[in-house]
């Protein structure tokens, strides 16, 4: 059975930092591309990063290139989201997505909350 | 900016016949921008419905569809049912990128 549990998300000052990690299972985890997905309180879902599978690759949305950074350590089954210099339009609830090989998702996390306020 | 639109709201009849629609702002909706539907219900995540324009996941129910509709992506829902009123959202791919549509609430009433 595919389970993706999010963690870290909490409170954190504008311009501040926070890593968020979605622990995989159930599945070859090094084999599949993997997304971030965000949504803002009330909002509809915001497409955020992918990290490729086997074949590798990072892809960002505009609105965080240059302070996001997704990663992955297929050792520990674990996908991250490093996010740096944060703005309280960043604050959301992150869910983990594992995709089907590259592009199709599947399954998804229950999602970790990251407010961002002073 | 890459926009996908979709219906803000649509209300059906219980047993009733509904196509929700996803439009992209670069053109028409093609294949190769691979389609995935989703279902969300207040206070869950997302669930995956279609994908790859007209697939359905095992735990699709088969009343759901998804097709090419007139340069859009579309969600055909055939013989509604009280449960399926939800928030849906369709995904589109363009190239490595990924954009969702703003989300359609539909009313079962």
């Amino acid at each position: 059975e595919v389970q993706l549990l999010e963690s870290g998300g909490g409170l954190v000052q504008p311009g501040g930092s926070l890593r968020l990690s979605c622990a995989a299972s159930g599945f070859t985890f090094s084999t599949y591309a993997m997304s971030w997905v965000r949504q803002a309180p009330g909002k509809g879902l915001e497409w955020v990063s992918t990290f490729g599978g086997s074949g590798g690759g990072t892809y960002y949305a505009d609105s965080v290139k240059g302070r996001f950074t997704i990663s992955r350590d297929t050792s520990k089954n674990t996908l991250y989201l490093q996010m740096n210099s944060l703005r309280a339009e960043d604050t959301a609830v992150y869910y983990c997505a594992k995709t089907m090989g590259r592009i199709d998702v599947d399954h998804w996390g229950q999602g970790t909350l990251v407010t961002v306020s002073s | 900016q890459t926009v996908v639109t979709q219906e803000p709201s649509l209300t059906v009849s219980p047993g009733g016949t509904v196509t929700l629609t996803c439009a992209s702002s670069t053109g028409a909706v093609t294949s190769g921008h691979y389609p995935n539907w989703f279902q969300q219900k207040p206070g869950q995540a997302p669930r995956a419905l279609i994908y790859s324009t007209n697939n359905k996941h095992s735990w699709t129910p088969a009343r759901f569809s998804g097709s090419l509709l007139g340069g859009k992506a579309a969600l055909t829902l055939s013989g509604v049912q009280p449960e399926d009123e939800a928030e849906y959202y369709c995904l589109l791919y363009y190239g490595g990128a990924r954009v969702f549509g703003g989300g359609t609430k539909l009313t079962v009433l």
